[in-house]
């Protein structure tokens, strides 16, 4: 599984958009990069999957360059309710193991 | 939307004492797991579990540590006998097969063991 390498904290404020990069320098051809948010006291909850170029769902935006060495999270206009622990993870095998790094501590204010 | 529920939502135990924690995964998955998360730490891969048996389990997955799917819905961690270090939220998640690789696994609320 590839090593991952994201800030530990990111702070922002109401209303702007958010991105949280990501580096996996040492990704597999197979490898998918997923991204987990997780409140506290709460169970991890996916966000968003790709595996190159760009992804978008209603919560957040994933892009991913051509090296695929990195990846960079976008939260368009965040609230209040966006603080939590975002976690990038790198892998590819269905039904496989999550291995969860430290992620990044984001903390939103009014 | 169907969801992933554990009970209890919290289990105080004294050490040395068996515990049992229960999941209910989302029907049409086929992939479950158990993770767990001491307070202020990570979240770390305890053990996944399809076709009826262990598919891979970590190290911290020890002799003290079973699963069991009793029947078609619930799901079970068994921690034979508790220490204190066994003191964390334990989540259950479940991943149903796609048609390539995913990550895509639904977490429960989770349950907060207190071994004393």
């Amino acid at each position: 599984l590839a090593k991952t390498t994201q800030p530990i904290s990111m702070d922002s404020y109401e209303g702007q958009e958010v991105n949280i990069t990501c580096s996996h320098n040492n990704i597999a051809t197979n490898d998918y990069i997923t991204w987990y948010q997780q409140f506290p006291s709460q169970g991890p909850r996916f966000i968003i999957q790709g595996y190159k170029t760009k992804v978008t769902n209603e919560v957040a935006s994933l892009f991913i360059p051509a090296d695929r060495k990195s990846s960079t999270l976008s939260l368009p206009r965040v609230s209040l309710s966006d603080t939590a622990v975002y976690y990038c993870l790198v892998g590819g095998n269905q039904g496989g193991k999550l291995i969860f790094g430290q992620g990044t501590e984001l903390s939103v204010k009014p | 939307e169907p969801e992933v529920t554990q009970t209890p939502s919290h289990q105080v135990t004294q050490m040395g004492q068996e515990v049992i924690l229960r999941c209910v995964p989302i029907s049409n998955h086929l992939y479950f797991y158990w993770y767990r998360q001491i307070l202020g730490q990570k979240v770390e891969f305890l053990v996944s579990f399809y076709n009826n048996e262990i598919s891979e389990k970590s190290e911290i997955f020890d002799d003290q540590f079973s699963v069991e799917r009793p029947d078609g819905s619930n799901f079970t961690l068994k921690i034979r006998s508790t220490k204190l270090e066994d003191s964390a939220m334990y989540f259950c998640a479940s991943s149903e097969p796609g048609q390539g690789a995913s990550y895509e696994q639904y977490f429960g609320p989770g349950t907060r063991l207190t071994v004393t």
